[in-house]
């Protein structure tokens, strides 16, 4: 089993809809991460939380909001999807010396 | 400016050539720094740390510049499964959140 998982891998939804994109772990980590990665772009911070009771802000919120519902599971939204949000979007956790990675789910705002 | 910035490239080489790449970083209070690799619509997956004196692991070698605030990753006798994206991560600040470049292309050539 991936250490890191993401449900969906895929999903195409319309502008206006509210979709959830769902990330487990299984590494004990306390911090957990949400990217989007955009071509020529690279990886940008969505939001991170380093526990359950900690969340904060990454570089591009705006548009999304997360939950950590557990240390193992931490979710993000989009409430109200627009078609600048397509992207890949990757969860991760880390300890102090490493990142592990989602495979990554790929989003579509038609 | 960005917090870490990489020379996109594409950088295109032939087998066998030995090829740098540099990544500058802003926030002299970066703690730890590390290079991932990334196939196409793959997830990141870590390459090796960069320690303050410099480390190697088999044809690649990263060092840290503190000084200037750089690192660079170096790959000797390049293979054609080298080919794909390298992003540089920096750890920094109290919070400890992962900074990521936004990656620099390698393709090895035949």
């Amino acid at each position: 089993d991936a250490d890191v998982t993401q449900t969906p891998r895929n999903r195409i939804t319309k502008t206006g809809k509210r979709i959830m994109l769902e990330c487990s772990q299984t590494k004990g980590h306390d911090r957990m991460y949400w990217y989007r990665q955009d071509p020529g772009l690279g990886l940008r911070l969505i939001y991170y939380s380093f526990d359950v009771k900690d969340i904060n802000k990454g570089e591009i919120s705006d548009g999304y909001s997360v939950s950590r519902q557990a240390q193992a599971k931490f979710s993000l939204s989009l409430e109200s999807a627009i078609p600048n949000q397509t992207a890949l979007y990757f969860c991760a956790t880390s300890s102090n010396t490493e990142a592990f990675f989602g495979q990554g789910t790929r989003l579509t705002v038609v | 400016r960005k917090e870490v910035e990489q020379d996109p490239g594409p950088f295109n080489v032939p087998e066998g050539a030995t090829v740098a790449f540099n990544c500058t970083y802003s926030n002299s209070a970066s703690q730890s720094f590390f290079w991932y690799r990334q196939d196409c619509r793959k997830e990141p997956k870590l390459l090796m740390s960069v320690y303050s004196s410099g480390n190697e692991d088999g044809r690649f070698t990263a060092q840290l510049n503190r000084a200037s605030q750089y690192i660079s990753l170096l790959i000797r006798d390049s293979k054609l499964s080298d080919s794909a994206t390298y992003l540089c991560v920096v750890n920094y600040g109290s919070a400890r959140q992962l900074t990521f470049g936004s990656g620099t292309q390698l393709t090895v050539l035949p």
